[in-house]
């Protein structure tokens, strides 16, 4: 089982307030990566990162950021939420070489009032 | 850019009998990896099985097999003896060789009755 920490579970907040989401690995992976799910729907990707200092946006545009300041963790930043972020969000890791899978946490359930 | 067709949204199998799920890919590349993700509900989306495009034998990993064809560009995935755990959203993803992202397929639903 793969050792990616997602926090919180769950969250519900009101329109305009800031929110971070946690992701952190134990894996020692360089590669990580954020993705946004709708129920029942298909992964996006709106984040990525080849190692600390590294970020790139993904093929969603996102109004998220992100940061990656340790190797470990990746948080993603929404300065102001609003309804339309209510969604999943997922974190992963991965190992340098391409053919290595990714790793998911259990995800994040963001519901915006 | 790569794209990833699951053609089917739901699918439902006997338990005890076999099911296989499609996925279609569109790609110009010559290698690249292939991957099943399984992610049952509320619950962490896991890797089923990959495949690398160099190699011609079909992965299997105990009851979960796949279908690879190269020239058709097709993946499917075949479950055996399911289970009720089985049950879940499943996802084939493509990646190729140069790549660092993961291209999903729209998901099949596959639901198992008793």
């Amino acid at each position: 089982e793969a050792d990616i920490y997602q926090t919180p579970r769950y969250l519900v907040i009101g329109t305009g307030k800031k929110i971070t989401l946690e992701c952190s690995q134990t894996m020692g992976h360089d590669k990580m990566y954020w993705y946004q799910q709708d129920p029942g729907m298909e992964l996006h990707l709106i984040h990525y990162s080849y190692g600390v200092n590294s970020t790139e946006k993904g093929d969603l545009s996102s109004e998220s950021t992100v940061s990656r300041i340790r190797t470990e963790h990746f948080p993603l930043t929404l300065e102001s939420a609003r309804p339309s972020h209510t969604s999943q969000y997922l974190c992963a890791s991965s190992e340098s070489q391409s053919r290595e899978p990714q790793h998911f946490g259990d995800g994040t359930r963001l519901s915006i009032l | 850019a790569q794209t990833v067709t699951q053609s089917q949204p739901e699918m439902s199998v006997q338990e005890a009998e076999t099911v296989t799920l499609s996925c279609t890919y569109d790609t110009s590349e010559s290698d690249y990896y292939l991957f099943w993700y399984k992610q049952p509900p509320s619950r962490q989306m896991i890797l089923v099985i990959r495949q690398e495009a160099y190699k011609q034998q079909n992965a299997t990993e105990n009851r979960f097999s796949v279908n690879f064809q190269k020239a058709a560009k097709s993946f499917s995935l075949k479950i055996s003896d399911s289970q009720l755990g089985d049950a879940a959203m499943y996802f084939c993803a493509y990646k190729n060789n140069a790549g660092n992202m993961l291209t999903f397929g729209g998901g099949t639903r596959l639901m198992v009755k008793p």
